[in-house]
């Protein structure tokens, strides 16, 4: 399977400790994006990569949150001391910039999630 | 700033009748719209998207939806339900930023199929 991947699937951690997810996009994409998903809503927009430049991040982003992209290729976001309002599915998505050059297709991961205990 | 309103959080339907989920959106310029689904333990599935090309999109499993500028809505059909459709759908628009585009995802909209 070639889509994208993220690991691991599911993390059970308690509060004020760090965590790390990765994502391994599509291979060919060069664009990468984390998302996060609470209990009942869509997915809000985090951050995200053209290459290994981080373009844009949201306000949702605290200080405890950093994500990187070292090599373009794969991604890893960490979330240091973490709180139990962390909780929440965190996706990954990846694309490659459509023949218009505007809209991208974004295609997700299975996502990884995260309970705070 | 882009943001897309789903109607309803929970949509019912018997097994073979037509399904219709509501989507509106707000946006500052000609938007990308499009609708994901969702799956159980599954991840987001495209389902169709709408670029100002046709404003009757057709999508993936007999979906489709139509781009109605004039109602700012963008609302999801399929003619007839099948039991695999129960599953979350979001309608989605594009922001575009300086230096690309992320999406700005609607509350969901969960669908309930009955045999």
């Amino acid at each position: 399977d070639t889509g994208v991947s993220q690991d691991p699937r599911h993390k059970i951690t308690k509060r004020g400790q760090n965590v790390t997810f990765r994502c391994d996009p599509i291979s060919e994409h060069n664009r990468l994006y984390w998302y996060r998903q609470t209990l009942g809503q869509g997915p809000e927009f985090l951050t995200y990569f053209q290459n290994e430049a981080q373009l844009e991040k949201s306000r949702l982003l605290s200080d405890r949150f950093s994500a990187e992209r070292p090599k373009g290729s794969f991604s890893t976001l960490e979330i240091q001391r973490t709180e139990q309002g962390d909780s929440a599915m965190y996706l990954c998505a990846s694309s490659f910039p459509s023949s218009t050059g505007l809209t991208y297709e974004q295609y997700f991961g299975p996502g990884t999630r995260l309970t705070v205990t | 700033a882009q943001s897309v309103t789903q109607l309803d959080s929970h949509v019912s339907v018997s097994e073979g009748t037509p399904v219709l989920l509501r989507c509106n959106y707000s946006s500052s310029y000609s938007p990308s719209l499009f609708w994901y689904v969702q799956h159980p333990n599954k991840g987001l599935q495209l389902l169709l998207k709408y670029t100002s090309a046709a404003t009757l999109v057709k999508g993936i499993n007999g979906f489709e939806a139509e781009f109605k500028k004039s109602e700012t809505s963008f609302h999801l059909t399929k003619p007839s339900a099948h039991m695999s459709d129960a599953a979350e759908y979001f309608c989605v628009v594009s922001d575009l930023g300086e230096y690309g585009n992320k999406l700005v995802f609607g509350a969901g909209t969960i669908l309930r199929v009955k045999s």
